[in-house]
């Protein structure tokens, strides 16, 4: 079945640092990936959506100049989160949509934590 | 965002028993839904899916039933191991094209043994 790679899994950052999360579709190609982001004992809140060879599409309220989404090829889309700040410290989760399927494959999470 | 919930309510269910997940999805024009399980500190994985043009879905132990008159899902899980227990949430897809899911608040199922 689809895979979708997520890397890293946890990350621990200084205040004001930069951290990328790579998400990548291991056996198929995806076309549009999704950034979701997860607060404990909360569901996921998407945060954009990114389209090889386009811009990402940002929800309400999400700082585009602060999470960099970048979806250069139909495998790989990256989540940069600039200048993190603690408050930036979550749980961030990709999915991936497959050519075919009407369902997603998620990754496996990002644990940020911005010290 | 959309959907963040405030906290996640609790399912507690005996071993063997039946577990039955609730949720209300907003938008009438959602054409199609999926539930999720959760376990900690991992993604979501794909349980079961259902289309807006049915009312319900069997996979195995597994199924879903869809009230479009008033926007309600639900997943009932049958003869529920300790291995079911984690957080389950149903998405709903939007509006058709956008393939953009908007996940529900989610609900804890506790497996007691």
């Amino acid at each position: 079945g689809a895979v979708v790679s997520q890397h890293p899994s946890w990350v621990i950052c200084k205040s004001g640092t930069s951290v990328k999360i790579e998400c990548r579709s291991l056996d198929f190609q995806a076309t549009t990936m999704f950034w979701y982001r997860q607060f404990p004992k909360q569901s996921l809140m998407l945060m954009a959506t990114s389209n090889e060879g386009s811009k990402a599409t940002y929800e309400q309220g999400v700082e585009k100049d602060k999470f960099l989404i970048n979806h250069a090829s139909l495998t790989l889309s990256t989540l940069t989160v600039t200048s993190a700040h603690p408050e930036d410290s979550s749980f961030y989760i990709c999915s991936a949509r497959d050519l075919q399927g009407f369902g997603y494959t998620f990754g496996s999470g990002t644990r940020l934590t911005v010290v | 965002g959309e959907s963040v919930g405030l906290h996640l309510p609790t399912l507690s269910v005996q071993e063997g028993d039946n577990s039955i997940i609730n949720c209300a999805y907003s938008n009438s024009a959602s054409d199609y839904f999926i539930w999720y399980k959760q376990e900690s500190g991992k993604g979501p994985q794909f349980i079961i899916d259902i289309r807006s043009n049915m009312d319900k879905r069997q996979g195995q132990r597994v199924t879903v039933l869809l009230n479009k008159t008033v926007k309600h899902l639900s997943l009932q899980i049958a003869a529920t191991q300790p291995g079911d227990s984690a957080v389950y949430f149903c998405a709903e897809r939007a509006t058709s094209g956008t393939y953009k899911y908007i996940f529900g608040t989610g609900t804890r199922l506790k497996v007691l043994a």
